[in-house]
């Protein structure tokens, strides 16, 4: 099937501390996959992505590992902050985008 | 750039009736995207647009649900009649390109509530 789902709805960490948020696909016939952060009553926002053939990616902050052999996608955050708190979705993309359910990210104090 | 413009911010109308949104794209842009999202299912890709001509709509649920681009500059997505159950949030998003090589702009939103 075409899915693409999230193990954990609600995910809290401390300030500071790294967050791991995780994603299971089941179609592999992707170019690329994809993680977005939504806040509060705005529109997605694109984060990062990464190609099918690279097993990780970084960026400022945030780093994406493709596990191919178990289908599994992960967005790390280093140092999470009060800002960071937001949903995150994983996508991938053939030809089109389609994201999971999200996982809503809790920082507290 | 003032982004991807959705209006209205809001919509409360009754079953039953017609119910338009609207979108501008970034300009320059030559994708554009329709998005339902629901708590139960998330965020749906309705439909979309490339250089203006329909793509893929093979997510738009039933024929009440229409769109058109008549212009780079414009979209349009219809309900008619409208049902509760299409209650949700409704996004616009565009890009360069229709493979998502580069990121894609999303709007603001428009909350459809039909009661």
């Amino acid at each position: 099937g075409e899915s693409v789902g999230l193990h954990l709805p609600t995910l809290s960490v401390q300030e500071g501390d790294n967050s791991i948020i995780n994603c299971a696909y089941s179609n592999s016939a992707s170019d690329y996959f994809i993680w977005y952060k939504q806040e509060s009553g705005k529109g997605p926002q694109f984060i990062i992505d990464i190609r099918s053939n690279m097993d990780k990616r970084q960026g400022q902050r945030v780093t994406v590992l493709l596990n191919k052999t178990v289908k599994h996608l992960s967005l790390q955050i280093a140092a999470t902050q009060p800002g960071d708190s937001a949903v995150y979705f994983c996508g991938r993309n053939t030809d089109k985008l389609i994201f999971g359910t999200g996982t809503r990210l809790q920082v507290f104090p | 750039d003032a982004g991807v413009i959705q209006s209205p911010r809001h919509e409360v109308t009754e079953m039953g009736q017609e119910v338009t949104l609207r979108c501008k794209p970034i300009s320059g842009h030559n994708s554009l995207f329709w998005y339902r999202q629901t708590m139960m299912r998330g965020l749906e890709l309705l439909i979309y647009f490339n250089n203006n001509v329909p793509i893929d709509d093979s997510g738009m649920p039933e024929d009440r649900f229409s769109a058109k681009m008549p212009n780079a500059s414009f979209s349009t997505l219809k309900i008619q009649p409208s049902e509760p159950r299409d209650s949700a949030v409704y996004f616009c998003a565009s890009s360069l390109t229709a493979t998502y090589r580069t990121e894609a702009f999303f709007g603001q939103g428009t909350r459809l509530t039909v009661v």
